[in-house]
């Protein structure tokens, strides 16, 4: 069964509008990840989560890691048409084999 | 520029004969990574190398084989392609396992005819 689980599937938001996407996992972790990919090309790191770290910004995005609820969330704000892309939350328990991305969130900003 | 660099993008293989993809790494990674990413889905990781040392997923079938030679290139073979391997195919490259964020290359698309 999945580690990672992404909320919503899909998200379909206006140019300058924020876009939060939320991600569950099932079983205790070492960090977790967020990676974008557009259409048809691989996979962009955007942000790592320590296990012991609650929030973490990087330019317009902000990621936050509850623990206790095995839950993470991303935010972008004052997004972009660029932004539309699908994210995956993927976590790492810390064995390389166990590396397991969620289904992802297909994000689409309007212009 | 370090990458990561996938050949071919685009492949076209006949049912069950055998396929090789490749993909190279400019970064000096201890770990590289091959995943499946069927339309719509999450990528799923095959198996990787920590350096020589293979793992393999328990669920990746024997269909798929993977070579590394050296640090920078690594390989995967698909013995006998059925119509269900058809997927995007994705290298990732780490520096090593804890706290490490990948590095992916852009894709082998993989058609079976």
């Amino acid at each position: 069964s999945q580690q990672g689980e992404e909320d919503p599937q899909a998200l379909s938001i206006q140019e300058g509008e924020n876009a939060t996407m939320n991600c569950s996992y099932k079983t205790s972790i070492n960090n977790l990840q967020w990676y974008r990919q557009n259409s048809g090309r691989g996979l962009v790191h955007l942000i790592l989560i320590r296990s012991n770290e609650r929030e973490k910004h990087s330019g317009r995005l902000r990621v936050t890691l509850d623990t206790s609820k095995k839950s993470s969330s991303l935010l972008i704000t004052a997004s972009r048409a660029a932004d539309t892309a699908s994210y995956f939350c993927a976590t790492d328990l810390g064995r390389g084999q166990n590396f397991v991305f969620g289904p992802g969130t297909r994000l689409s900003v309007l212009p | 520029d370090a990458m990561v660099i996938q050949n071919p993008r685009y492949q076209v293989t006949q049912f069950g004969k055998p396929v090789t993809l490749s993909c190279s790494q400019t970064l000096n990674h201890n770990v590289m990574y091959w995943y499946q990413q069927k339309s719509s889905q999450a990528p799923k990781l095959l198996f990787h190398y920590y350096d020589k040392d293979f793992n393999n997923e328990a669920d990746t079938p024997d269909n798929f084989q993977s070579r590394r030679p050296n640090t920078s290139f690594c390989f995967l073979d698909i013995r006998s392609p059925g119509l269900g391997d058809a997927a995007m195919y994705l290298c990732a490259t780490g520096a090593g396992y804890l706290s490490y964020e990948q590095y992916f290359g852009p894709g082998t698309r993989l058609t079976v005819t």
